[in-house]
């Protein structure tokens, strides 16, 4: 049974900053892992989709890696922006339709 | 090109009440799925709706069903509900299967008193 894990689970950093948000996931075949973004009482907003052939998918600030022999994914966001306070959440399909991380809830302090 | 809409935004339900969801896909999308997000659980997926047909079903009793429209508009359904049952419902729609970028909606809060 696929589980994702997302840490940390809170994060707090200053404007300006570089950060990485984690995921990991145990069961490594996968179709794609998904990266999105929601705001608190709303939807989900994708952000970046890497193919499990691919390595690394770009979108502005925004850069997702995957390593799927370790079960891994990174979403780097730089230079953060108060707008970017949010919860992320990573998802991954196989076998079976999306399996959802808990999410990283960053707050960008200005 | 519009959105994915769900009707209702809120509802507030009493136990044994039935409930149903609607939500209207992109225009275009075939794959119509749904979730449940509770602050415990997390989002847990409920079924995925492609051509009108069940492709996938999630690990939730047998309360909860969904049908698919031929115009690709999706319900779902909750029947005799329960205090758990209580949650953020969102509908995600992709262009043939859920291994295509998700595009969900703003999602339906259930209350259910």
């Amino acid at each position: 049974k696929q589980e994702v894990t997302q840490i940390p689970a809170a994060l707090s950093v200053p404007e300006g900053e570089n950060l990485v948000l984690n995921c990991s996931f145990t069961d490594s075949a996968i179709y794609n892992l998904q990266w999105f973004r929601q705001d608190p009482g709303k939807g989900l907003t994708s952000l970046l989709l890497i193919q499990s052939s691919q390595r690394e998918q770009t979108s502005g600030r925004l850069n997702a890696s995957l390593d799927k022999s370790s079960g891994r994914s990174t979403l780097y966001i730089a230079a953060s922006q108060p707008g970017d306070s949010a919860t992320y959440l990573c998802a991954v399909t196989g076998n079976t339709p999306l399996v959802f991380g808990k999410g990283t809830r960053l707050s960008v302090i200005a | 090109k519009a959105g994915v809409t769900q009707t209702p935004r809120y509802l507030i339900k009493t136990r044994g009440q039935q409930v149903t969801l609607s939500c209207s896909p992109i225009s275009g999308h075939r794959s119509v799925s749904w979730y449940q997000q509770t602050p415990g659980q997390g989002l847990q997926f409920l079924f995925e709706y492609f051509s009108e047909t069940q492709r996938n079903k999630g690990n939730f009793p047998g309360r909860f069903s969904g049908r698919q429209f031929s115009n690709s508009r999706s319900e779902m359904n909750v029947s005799t509900l329960e205090l758990g049952d209580s949650a953020l419902y969102l509908c995600a729609s992709s262009l043939v299967t859920s291994g295509d970028t998700q595009y969900f909606g703003p999602g339906t809060r259930l209350t259910v008193l």
